[in-house]
């Protein structure tokens, strides 16, 4: 079954430290994709990225940076130099396949909360 | 370009009332799903539907939630007869198809209160 551990349920750091968010997956297929989500104290899930299980190389995206380690199962997430507007819960998600396509029935792991101090 | 909008935002009903949450998908995504965000659970899909077919409802409950995607106009979650276990936040998302990764886009959210 197709599951999503996010084990750091809160983390707290001070502006312009980096910081990475751990996230961690179980699935059978060969094949998948995983996500990251944003959800900023306003309440809405923004889409951060999306990640092919084919490629392991590491995506960077201004401040944001992404390491998939398909052999540990991992797709961390990393803020440099974070700002307090980076405070937000961050979800790591995983779709379930079904038989070779894969709509949007996402399994999310819990969340962490990022809280970054001025 | 607008995203995925959701209203009402934020809803408050007594005890046995309905709630009535609507769903507009982004332009040109015809596939709609609703999740429910409950602070010991987290995230949990409920249903995903197509215009006029409802395709996957394994996460709804059995009783007093339904789902619609009419051919005209927007998704509507209702919700019957609501209890103080309701209150949650309902996620909509969309996405342009079913192939494999698609990215699925949430909207704002609708708070929903029962009190």
């Amino acid at each position: 079954a197709q599951k999503v551990t996010q084990a750091q349920t809160e983390i707290s750091v001070v502006e312009k430290e980096d910081v990475t968010l751990d996230c961690v997956y179980e699935t059978r297929d060969t094949t998948y994709y995983l996500f990251w989500y944003k959800q900023p104290p306003s309440g809405e899930l923004v889409f951060l990225i999306r990640r092919n299980s084919f490629d392991e190389q590491n995506e960077i995206s201004g401040r944001y940076s992404w390491n998939f380690q398909k052999s540990t199962s991992s797709f961390n997430f990393t803020i440099t130099a974070s700002q307090v507007v980076d405070s937000a819960v961050y979800f790591c998600a995983l779709p379930i396949n079904a038989g070779g396509t894969s709509y949007g029935k996402l399994t999310f792991g819990q969340g962490t909360i990022l809280t970054v101090h001025p | 370009n607008a995203g995925v909008m959701q209203n009402p935002r934020h809803l408050v009903r007594r005890r046995g009332q309905e709630a009535r949450l609507r769903c507009s998908p982004m332009k040109g995504h015809s596939h709609v799903y609703w999740y429910r965000q409950l602070p010991e659970e987290g995230l949990k899909f409920m249903v995903y539907l197509q215009k006029e077919n409802i395709i996957d409802e394994s996460g709804m409950p059995k009783e007093r939630f339904s789902a619609e995607f009419p051919k005209e106009g927007p998704s509507i979650l209702r919700i019957q007869q609501v209890v103080r276990g309701d209150s949650a936040a309902y996620f909509c998302a969309s996405s342009p198809g079913i192939a494999h990764g698609n990215t699925i886009y949430f909207g704002e959210g609708s708070w929903l209160t029962v009190v």
